[in-house]
This record gives structure tokens, sequence and C-alpha cells, in this order.
């Protein structure tokens, strides 16, 4: 148990369906963040969270749309996605944002789109 | 440009040696910080070690040190009498402290570690 808890573990979604994912931590942390990560890329940052406020969205196609409804949780709302959004899922909080001692990071979330 | 470099992409070490994996960066900022994480076949990154740019001796942690080389801008981790349990991906990355930077660290692609008996 990492502390932060991410479902599904294993999603197979059609391009036409839609879904979410869920975070959830319960560290009393302030920050909170979707990462993508897929086949031989570096981590790919998506969205931030401060105080359940959204402070930065890398460029981030609208079939992903985040929703952070509270402090201890952040959701990842998706719709016709496409088969290059196959990738691993991980959220991640910190204590504040840019938290000196590094992320708590969720065991993500294997997406897998048909 | 990468600001994290990890040139390699997987590394064997035997049981119970040391085993070094690569960092470079890429920062005009004085102010940042360093950080490796280790993520198992689970999927889950677990944080390892943390350096500060202006940290004047290498941080460790337990079989875990970062070789840091400010002026090679190179952020190195030393894993010590390696075991099976280390065998994971490796990911370095930074984070360019403000002014002027982001809070949020940039990775690197990340090293295959493959810890033979």
């Amino acid at each position: 148990e990492t502390g932060v808890t991410q479902t599904p573990r294993h999603l197979v979604m059609g391009m036409t369906n839609k879904k979410s994912l869920k975070c959830e931590q319960h560290l009393g942390h302030n920050a909170m963040y979707w990462y993508k990560q897929s086949a031989k890329k570096p981590l790919e940052l998506m969205f931030v969270y401060s105080l359940e406020e959204r402070v930065e969205n890398n460029s981030v196609p609208s079939r992903f749309s985040p929703e952070c409804p509270n402090s201890s949780h952040l959701f990842l709302h998706l719709h016709t996605l496409q088969p290059e959004d196959s990738a691993l899922y991980l959220c991640a909080s910190s204590q504040v944002l840019g938290s000196l001692y590094g992320y708590t990071f969720g065991s993500g979330t294997r997406l897998t789109v048909v | 440009a990468q600001k994290i470099t990890q040139t390699q992409p997987g590394m064997f070490v035997q049981e119970k040696e040391a085993v070094t994996l690569d960092c470079t960066y890429d920062t005009s900022d004085q102010s940042y910080g360093l950080f490796w994480y280790k993520q198992p076949s689970s999927g889950e990154m677990i944080f390892l070690i943390y350096q500060g740019s202006y940290d004047e001796q290498n941080a460790t942690e337990g079989r875990y040190s970062l070789n840091f080389q400010k002026a090679r801008k190179s952020a190195n981790l030393v894993i010590s009498a390696s075991q099976l349990g280390d065998s994971a991906m490796y990911f370095c990355a930074m984070r360019e402290e403000p002014s002027g930077g982001s809070y949020i660290p940039t990775f690197g692609r990340g090293t295959s570690l493959i810890v033979h008996p």
C-alpha cells in the first residue's frame, strides 16, 4: 500500500466509451498530479492540482478531463480516446506543490484503447 | 532539448555487487533538485533519494547514494550490495526551483536494472 490508491488497475475500453480513472490519497497532501507513461518515453505530466485548483495543464487533448472534488480525490474522465492513448496512467501526490521530498505515486491504471 | 538524460536503457548486475546508474541534466537555474525513483513491475513509483543543488555533501539513503557532480551536471545513482528485489526501472528527475522555474519535476526515460543471482 503506497498511500495513493488508483482504481481500476487495468482498463480496456473502446474508442467510443466513456470511463473514469480514480485516485485517492489520505496522506494529507495538498497537491495531486496525473502522469502518462508510454513505452520508451519519459513520464509526461498531464495535470496538476494544488488545493483543489488546477495549476497546470500541459496541452493535453480535451478527450482527457480532470476533476478534483476535494484534496483527497482526483479523477481523470476519458471519452472518445484513440489507440495511442493506451498507456500507464499514474497519479501522484505531494505535501505541497513540488514538495522537497518528492512525490508519492500510485500503482497506476494500465489503459488499453481498442 | 532533453532536460534529463539517462543513457543506459538497460543494466545488468550480479547480486551483492554495486551498480551505478547514470543521469545527466540540463538547467540554467542555480537552484534545483534532483530525484531518483524506482518503478518495480507492479507499476508504482517509489521515491528513493533527493539531492539539492546547494547541498555540499552527496545524498545517501541506506544502500542508495547519489554521486552529485555539479560542474559536470551529473547525478548518478549508486546502489551498493545489489539485491534481487532491486530489479526495476529507475528514473532520474529534476525540479527547477523558482524564480522562473517550475516546481514540477521533469523525468528521464529510465534505466531498466536486472539483478542476477
